[in-house]
């Protein structure tokens, strides 16, 4: 499996534009976490799904920020409008509690920059 | 709800000794694991070592071993021999066992720096 795959690697965008991020679990997993990671605020957990359902959005800012997952191969984290704030990365991971691998499978992560 | 703490945000190690880490949770389940993961400047992050709250020993990973006190919610890392490779953001992290609700939450994190 290729791991977690996460798109874009890079972002910049002016503030009040919208901004989608995109993630593709390890096939198999069955939970998927959205992160935002920035000096101030550490790894923050945005938002939890299990088998495609959210679960936990309690760390989900504010309004402006939406997640789906419409199938088990494909989740999105959308920003609208961002704002400089929102500058920060952006990391999808999955996993699953069967077998013998409990951890969380990070992707690369997406560098967003609002200017 | 659960909350993990790691109370050093810095530390150093001299290359080839040993440096602890350490991270403490809060947790009222009695069946979850633990996890300290590596964050190199690259950003990937990387798995170091597991520990199974059920499981009394603790883990060991080569130079990398816990120690784990499940009474007082602990949960400490040592690594051994330190190698200028093991200069990273380390973190802590929980997750509950209980599936459909088995969030992995994060410590704050200690950067490590290993000094030659």
């Amino acid at each position: 499996d290729a791991g977690v795959i996460q798109s874009p690697r890079h972002e910049v965008t002016e503030m009040g534009q919208e901004v989608t991020l995109r993630c593709k679990p390890i096939s198999g997993h069955n939970s998927l976490f959205w992160y935002r990671q920035t000096m101030m605020r550490g790894l923050e957990l945005l938002i939890y799904f299990n088998n495609n359902v959210p679960i936990d959005d309690s760390g989900m800012p504010e309004d402006r920020f939406s997640a789906k997952m419409p199938n088990a191969s494909f989740s999105t984290l959308k920003i609208q409008p961002s704002e400089p704030r929102d500058s920060a990365v952006y990391f999808c991971a999955s996993s699953s509690l069967r077998g013998g691998n409990t951890e969380a499978f990070f992707g690369q992560g997406t560098r967003l920059t609002v200017v | 709800a659960q909350t993990v703490t790691q109370s050093q945000p810095e530390m150093s190690v001299q290359e080839a000794e040993t440096v602890t880490l350490s991270c403490t949770y809060d947790t009222s389940e009695s069946d979850y694991y633990l996890f300290w993961y590596k964050q190199p400047p690259s950003r990937q992050m990387i798995l170091v070592i597991r520990q199974e709250a059920y499981k009394q020993q603790n883990a060991t990973e080569n130079r990398f071993s816990v120690n784990f006190q499940k009474a007082a919610k602990s949960f400490s890392l040592k690594i051994s021999d330190s190698q200028l490779g093991d200069a990273a953001m380390y973190f802590c992290a929980y997750r509950s066992a209980v599936t459909s609700y088995d969030k992995v939450i994060f410590g704050p994190g200690t950067s490590l720096s290993v000094i030659p």
